[in-house]
């Protein structure tokens, strides 16, 4: 499977533990980027990286969350000390690069969280 | 900032029947305007995008979109609704590489 792959699908937690997410990107993509669904809300974008770079982190909480993706192995959107807002879809995208200036993203099929 | 408002939380449609979905967009500059689809539980799948080249896009599964810069629209049909295409359709405008999409549409079938 060349797509975008990411893991958990389905992930618990307790209020006050740590969540990890994994994306591994499509082959030939440089170009991450990590979304969040709210129930009954639409995407909304988080934070976008490159290989060692993050690009931008606007849409990132300002505590408690942080993304990686280093030279080697998948991206990482790392939640610290979960609380229940944080349940949510957790989805990854990739671009190459040259296509990320027209918008069109490959989507992975998301980690769902769920903070008990 | 970009944005797009998807008019209708959910629409019905018996099979056979036309399927509409609204979408009208904010922006500043000539968009490029998308819609995807997500089926219960899985990711988001590209249905067809508007980059400034014809004003009628087509896209997979017979779908096809109109961008009307008059109207700020870029709405979604299809002639003929299938079974399969209940699921949750999102359109997105994009600003450099950021997408923002609406708050879905939730398509349902009747038989």
């Amino acid at each position: 499977n060349a797509g975008v792959m990411q893991n958990p699908r389905h992930l618990v937690r307790r209020r006050g533990q740590e969540a990890r997410l994994r994306c591994s990107p499509m082959k030939g993509h440089s170009h991450v980027y990590w979304y969040r669904q709210l129930p009954e809300e639409g995407l909304k974008f988080m934070v976008y990286l490159q290989k060692e770079n993050i690009i931008d982190e606007s849409g990132m909480p300002k505590e408690r969350f942080s993304a990686e993706f280093p030279k080697e192995g998948p991206s990482i959107l790392r939640i610290q000390q979960v609380v229940r807002g944080d349940s949510a879809a957790y989805f990854c995208a990739s671009s190459p690069g040259t296509s990320g200036n027209t918008g069109e993203l490959f989507f992975g099929e998301g980690s769902r969280l769920t903070v008990l | 900032a970009q944005s797009v408002t998807q008019l209708g939380s959910h629409v019905s449609v018996s099979e056979g029947a036309l399927v509409l979905l609204r979408c009208n967009y904010s922006s500043s500059v000539p968009p490029y305007l998308f819609w995807y689809v997500q089926y219960p539980n899985q990711g988001l799948q590209l249905l067809l995008k508007y980059t400034s080249a014809a004003t009628l896009v087509k896209g997979i599964n017979d779908f096809e979109a109109e961008f009307k810069k008059s109207e700020t629209s870029f709405h979604l049909t299809k002639p003929s609704a299938h079974m399969s295409d209940a699921a949750e359709y999102f359109c997105a405008v994009s600003e450099d590489y950021k997408l923002s999409f609406g708050a879905g549409t939730t398509v349902t079938v009747r038989a």
